[in-house]
């Protein structure tokens, strides 16, 4: 059972432009959401947080949203560089919970 | 700041030897998590621990499989009598000890089961 989907398994987007990533959640305990970016043969990278009781936090070129009542977060990049091309993971997590419940990923690819 | 170091970071073996693999955390985190990941998949949790209770175990980790964290130090992963199946990249990660934290990840060690 999926608690956390990238319906997107890949993004294409040209240098300068706007990279916009999505992610959707079911479990109504998570309360904490993450972003990773993760290049091959090496571990995920944080790269941002948002907590539940914000809909939006920034950091340089990274921002992400997040809409409580769709149960949907985003991550936008601005603006996309060819040093972002690697996969985006999304995970969630909860105040009581410890793990981290990640989707699948989408590969996002940022060409000159 | 030292990060999460994962030893090996590469392993071969065949079916049915026992591997063990070790993560040391950030040194004033509390938390340790072993996380597995597939190809096309994302990571999936195993296991952590709080200091050197390991409080939570998933579904995937048979029992075959078994981690320490004696000292709430570093910990150890160890698979007995391997399976191709196992093959994946091995993940760590710590985090202060506060529920709903940011993880921080080491570099994997990525198994390979012939």
């Amino acid at each position: 059972d999926q608690q956390v989907k990238q319906n997107s398994p890949s993004l294409s987007v040209q240098e300068g432009r706007i990279s916009i990533l999505n992610c959707d959640y079911t479990n109504s305990m998570f309360d904490y959401f993450l972003w990773y970016k993760k290049y091959p043969a090496e571990g995920p990278t944080f790269l941002i947080s948002i907590s539940s009781i914000k809909d939006k936090n920034e950091d340089g070129r990274f921002t992400v949203f997040l809409n409580k009542s769709a149960k949907h977060l985003s991550l936008h990049i601005v603006p996309s560089q060819p040093g972002d091309s690697a996969v985006y993971f999304c995970a969630a997590t909860g105040s009581t919970l410890g793990r981290l419940y990640f989707g699948r990923g989408t590969q996002l690819t940022v060409w000159p | 700041d030292t990060g999460v170091s994962q030893d090996p970071r590469h392993k071969i073996t065949k079916r049915g030897q026992n591997v063990t693999f070790r993560c040391d955390p950030i040194s004033e985190h509390n938390r340790l998590y072993w996380y597995r990941q597939t190809l096309g998949q994302g990571p999936e949790f195993l296991t952590y621990f709080q200091n050197e209770a390991q409080l939570e175990k998933s579904r995937l980790l048979s029992d075959r499989f078994s981690a320490e964290r004696p000292k709430g130090s570093f910990s150890t992963l160890e698979i007995q009598r391997t399976e191709q199946g196992d093959s994946a990249m091995y993940l760590c990660a710590s985090g202060r000890g506060v529920g709903g934290e940011t993880q921080y990840f080491g570099p994997g060690t990525r198994l390979l089961v012939l």
